[in-house]
């Protein structure tokens, strides 16, 4: 069974700290990918990763950066949350030549 | 002008009836399109994919593609209260590195 696994359901941090949010595949898949959903915005990309190491900005990358150190894992990491980042966080996986992308349960974060 | 464009409902139909959600895009060059469902508080999780225009069936549902027109729909036949979500249509908007663009879904609501 396939899986994309999300380091935390729910996270509550305060304004200014440094946020680190973990998300690990079992597909051995090459693209991974970190959304931010909100009411009324929909899935909005925030980063993907199309390899190990490598990382392209997608549509909102402000207040954001990754890391992509081996296949299986991405991390996004808000160098210092702000109110405006609470949101519900999506990471997905998806495989070379695969045409479904695979979701975690997601994380909703709020920034106090 | 939005890359993808639903209307966000919500969208009321009988239990039994057909229910039809639309999209359109904005990329002529667009080559994948993809129907998610998402249950309120879980994942996306993919139900049709379509590359070609015409039809394609898979149970209950049926995707449609249009490029000279640039929309996609689904239709879902005898609709069912557990049919009840949010339907995201997304296009994997051409030239980028299996880049998946999201609209921002149009709420269903079967009423038995």
């Amino acid at each position: 069974d396939v899986k994309v696994t999300q380091s935390s359901r729910y996270l509550v941090k305060r304004t200014g700290e440094k946020v680190f949010l973990e998300c690990v595949q079992d597909m051995d898949h090459e693209n991974m990918f970190w959304y931010r959903q909100d009411p009324g915005l929909g899935l909005r990309l925030i980063y993907f990763s199309y390899d190990v190491k490598m990382k392209e900005k997608g549509d909102i990358p402000e207040g954001y950066s990754v890391s992509r150190e081996k296949k299986e894992r991405f991390s996004l990491i808000l160098e210092s949350a702000s109110t405006n980042q609470t949101s519900m966080y999506l990471c997905a996986s998806r495989g070379r030549v695969s045409t479904e992308a695979f979701f975690g349960q997601g994380t909703r974060l709020t920034v106090v | 002008q939005k890359e993808v464009e639903q209307n966000s409902g919500p969208l009321s139909v009988p239990e039994g009836a057909i229910a039809s959600l639309n999209c359109t895009y904005s990329d002529r060059g667009s080559q994948s399109f993809f129907w998610y469902r998402q249950y309120s508080g879980k994942s996306p999780e993919l139900i049709m994919s379509i590359y070609s225009n015409g039809d394609k069936e898979d149970g209950r549902f049926t995707a449609q593609l249009n490029k000279a027109s640039q929309y996609v729909s689904l239709l879902i036949r005898d609709s069912q209260p557990s049919d009840s979500a949010t339907y995201l249509c997304a296009v994997n908007i051409n030239g980028g590195y299996q880049k998946v663009t999201f609209g921002t879904g149009t709420k269903l609501q079967v009423i038995p």
